[in-house]
Formats: C-alpha cells, sequence, structure tokens
C-alpha cells in the first residue's frame, strides 16, 4: 500500500508554545489530506481536511486559529498547534487520500505524533 | 453520516478464521465500505475496501450482503500481529471522502 509519513513521532513541548507536525505522502500525490486526534481509549475524532492550494475546512468544535493546516504541496500537510496547553496533549495522526476516483480512491494514514505538552 | 455497528470485541485462535461482522443499515448507494485496523499507537492501517462485489486482497476478503446492510471481515488465517482493532467505515459517497471512525472491534488472537 501508499506510504504516509509523519514527523514528528513524538514531542513534549511547554504549556503556551507552538509545535508543527508534518504529514507527507511518500509514493503518491495527495491533493486531500486529514488531520484526526485520538486521547487514550477512544477512537480517531476528524479534526480537519487540507486540500491542495485552498483553506483547510474544520469540523465543527475544532477552533481553526488554534489548529492551522497548510496543504503547500500534493505530498506535504503541516498540523501547527499554536499556544499548546496541557489538553491538547494528544496522538494526531494524519491520512492521505489518493486519487483515481471511485473504487480506485482510499486513505493510508500516518503512524501519528504523540504530543505532550506540559 | 451514516453509521456503523461492530461488536465490541471478539476473540480467536491463531491459524483460524475470524469473521468480523459490521452493519451499515443506513448505508447510501454511494457509500463505499471501508475496514481498517489499528494497533496501540500506531496509525491505521488500511485493510480492503468495496462497494457491491465481494473483494479479496492479500490481508483479507470483504464480504457484503446483496442489499449492502452489512458486511463481514474475513481473515482467513488469524496470526497473533492480526489482533488490534478493527474499524469498519462507510466513506466517499455522501461523506466526500472523509471517513468517521466508531469504536470498531477489539480482536483478541489467542497462541
Amino acid at each position: 500500500g501508499a506510504v504516509v509519513s509523519q514527523h514528528p513521532s513524538r514531542v513534549i513541548c511547554k504549556s503556551g508554545t507552538s509545535v508543527k507536525i508534518e504529514c507527507r505522502s511518500l509514493d503518491f500525490q495527495a491533493t486531500t489530506m486529514f488531520w484526526y486526534r485520538q486521547f487514550p481509549k477512544q477512537s480517531l475524532m476528524l479534526m480537519a481536511t487540507s486540500n491542495e492550494g485552498s483553506k483547510a475546512t474544520y469540523e465543527q468544535g475544532v477552533e481553526k486559529d488554534k489548529f492551522l493546516i497548510n496543504h503547500a504541496s500534493l505530498t506535504l500537510s503541516t498540523l501547527t498547534v499554536t499556544s499548546a496547553h496541557p489538553e491538547d496533549s494528544s496522538f494526531y495522526i494524519c491520512s492521505a487520500r489518493t486519487a483515481g476516483g471511485g473504487i480506485q480512491e482510499t486513505q493510508y494514514f500516518g503512524p501519528g505524533t504523540r504530543l505532550l505538552v506540559l | 453520516d451514516a453509521k456503523t455497528t461492530q461488536p465490541n470485541s471478539m476473540e480467536s485462535n491463531e491459524e483460524e478464521p475470524v469473521h468480523l461482522p459490521c452493519n451499515h443499515s443506513t448505508i447510501s448507494g454511494t457509500d463505499y465500505i471501508h475496514w481498517y485496523r489499528q494497533l496501540p499507537s500506531q496509525g491505521p492501517e488500511y485493510v480492503i475496501h468495496g462497494l457491491t462485489s465481494n473483494v479479496n486482497n492479500r490481508m483479507a476478503s470483504l464480504a457484503i450482503a446483496e442489499d449492502r446492510k452489512s458486511s463481514t471481515l474475513i481473515l482467513h488465517r488469524a496470526t497473533l500481529r492480526d489482533a488490534a482493532v478493527y474499524y469498519c467505515i462507510l466513506g466517499g459517497g455522501t461523506s466526500y471522502g472523509k471517513l468517521t471512525f466508531g469504536q470498531g472491534t477489539i480482536l483478541t488472537v489467542h497462541p
């Protein structure tokens, strides 16, 4: 299957600082990427849809000014958690959608980024 | 969004087949049925997806009911590495490609 990478795999930061997480599709181009968040013992929750060359679309309840998304190329989307607080500590996972439409289209997920805000 | 219903947990023995059920009675005609699995502290791994016909790949088979209101993921010979949370998700179609994860089925494989 297609490969999606994330960097960093884990990060610890102080409260009030900003953290950037990168998501890359390594062997395919992705016009659409998605960002999820997963708290312990819970399922994944979709945060936003990232479209190359346009503004991201955020799910209800997700603050767009706090979670900045930039999809500057067909293989890279970044999520910046601004002014992070301890409640932002979570497992952040991205996915990239293959092109082609119909049955050819599916999503591949990155390995996740563990964020701990002290 | 169309929802899916899966058992909270299932158990299997190693090298035996496993049938993971999923109900999706409100599926629309354009919704694809996707299966992913997730190990602890890892991102979900794509398993299989289909629309109407049964699908096979090297990981699993997907059997889709004729009315599409249910489906079954089949692992032909479970291994210890298949122990994971399995998610059945409806995507594409009316959800515009977004995948909404439910709680999934925790599969335990006994040696």
